[in-house]
């Protein structure tokens, strides 16, 4: 089965400052889709970005941008000019049909 | 905002009664899935739909049901409720193609007692 990771319960970023994200991902797929989720105190999920596996070129949506390594599984998410409204939490997502979530990681911003 | 609902919202049971969650859409999305969320350990699926009567188990289906006997509907049910299952239980839509994004319900509080 899929299995999602993400190490960092925790991070804190200073604002306008730049924080990474790290998700890595075990699977034998060779076609699915990956995704950065936001869930802000309000509990909303909101889709931050998201990757195609065959894809080489990284994902990028204004300040928010994935490093993608597809043979080392790994899915980062980089915010660039953190702002107070990025403190949520992240959930980094694979698909293949069946939707498979990190733990997540709760993301502070200090102003 | 996608057409997607959860009922009840909020629902405190005994243990060892039934619990059903109704999760309903009006976007037609052939896959609907079912999460628990509690802290530590994310969004876990329990059982997901990818049509009518066709379902299949996620990584924590021990102790839950489903059924989705039509496109909008997809019902979780606790046969008899325990208190390990006391969680915020989300429900998800999605279309066809995988790189679709998925739609999340407001989430249901469930409180076993």
């Amino acid at each position: 089965a899929q299995t999602v990771t993400q190490s960092q319960p925790e991070m804190s970023v200073q604002e306008a400052e730049t924080v990474t994200l790290s998700c890595t991902y075990d699977t034998s797929e060779s076609d699915y889709y990956l995704f950065w989720y936001k869930q802000p105190p309000s509990r909303q999920m909101i889709l931050v970005i998201r990757q195609e596996a065959y894809k080489q070129q990284n994902a990028t949506e204004n300040r928010f941008s994935v490093n993608f390594q597809k043979a080392a599984k790994s899915f980062s998410l980089k915010i660039s000019d953190s702002q107070l409204g990025d403190a949520a939490m992240y959930f980094c997502l694979y698909n293949n049909n069946d939707m498979r979530f990190g733990a997540g990681t709760r993301l502070t911003v200090k102003p | 905002d996608a057409g997607i609902t959860q009922s009840p919202r909020h629902k405190v049971t005994e243990t060892g009664t039934p619990v059903t969650l109704r999760c309903h859409q009006t976007e037609n999305h052939r896959y609907m899935y079912w999460y628990r969320q509690d802290p530590g350990h994310g969004l876990r699926l329990i059982h997901y739909s990818y049509g009518v009567k066709d379902t299949d188990k996620g990584e924590v289906s021990d102790g839950y049901s489903v059924s989705r006997s039509k496109t909008e509907d997809f019902l979780l049910t606790l046969e008899s409720a325990t208190s390990s299952q006391t969680s915020v239980y989300f429900c998800a839509i999605r279309g066809t193609a995988m790189n679709t994004e998925a739609f999340f319900g407001q989430g249901t509080r469930l409180t076993v007692v």
